[in-house]
């Protein structure tokens, strides 16, 4: 049973860009929540999908945006990358609000 | 405003001894707080929890303390192990206004935990 899968591992942009995070989530599970996570800092909640829609948003501006798909598999896109972005990105699925599984992350680097 | 905050960056202990890693949190509405461990280059593994009704539960080698009022958990391991040494992060889960919960956690900043053999 494949676990929680990333796309890509790693990845470097320049400023102003735009990207692109792709999760699969764990089989049978219907709920996709994005982290991000800083150098030296624990996980930080951006958003949860569920049902392909928006349900719930941490503190992140709008140029944070994701989506669901009906296979439950899910995006995150970041638009006008800064510096700051610059971070681990973690994708995590569950079943409605059982405990949530993380997949390995993507690397981002905004030069 | 760090809800759930872990104040020791890092741990040190010998192989055998308890480890013991520490949380507070501030937000009375947390319900339910979760331990994970986190090896370099992968993501987080859920370890234990514990929901806000009971005060302790145990999973082997693993126990998680609650004490709501001093709004303090801890995660004890015993005996531990070199294989143990990774980043442990507490995380928390809130109760929404109509009582339901969406799953969202709330982390703290890791503690380095390094089992000498």
């Amino acid at each position: 049973d494949a676990g929680v899968t990333q796309s890509p591992t790693h990845l470097i942009k320049t400023r102003g860009q735009q990207v692109t995070l792709r999760c699969s989530p764990k089989s049978g599970h219907d709920t996709v929540s994005w982290y991000q996570q800083a150098l030296g800092q624990g996980p930080q909640f951006i958003f949860q999908y569920y049902e392909e829609e928006e349900r719930q948003r941490g503190n992140f501006p709008d140029r944070f945006s994701g989506h669901q798909f009906p296979n439950y598999s899910s995006e995150l896109n970041v638009n006008a990358l800064l510096l700051g972005d610059s971070a681990l990105y973690l994708c995590a699925s569950s079943f409605i609000t059982d405990e949530q599984f993380f997949g390995p992350g993507t690397r981002l680097t905004v030069l | 405003d760090q809800q759930v905050k872990q104040n020791s960056p890092s741990l040190s202990v010998q192989e055998g001894r308890i480890s013991i890693l520490n949380c507070d949190y501030t937000n009375s509405m947390f319900d339910y707080f979760l331990w994970y461990k986190k090896y370099p280059a992968e993501g987080p593994t859920f370890l234990i929890s514990i929901s806000s009704i009971k005060d302790k539960n145990e999973d082997g080698r693993f126990t998680v303390f609650l004490n709501k009022s001093a709004k303090h958990l801890s995660l004890h391991i015993v005996p531990s192990q070199p294989g143990d040494s990774a980043v442990y992060f507490c995380a928390a889960r809130i109760i929404n206004a109509g009582g339901t919960s969406y799953g969202k956690l709330t982390f703290g900043q890791g503690t380095i935990l390094t089992v000498h053999p």
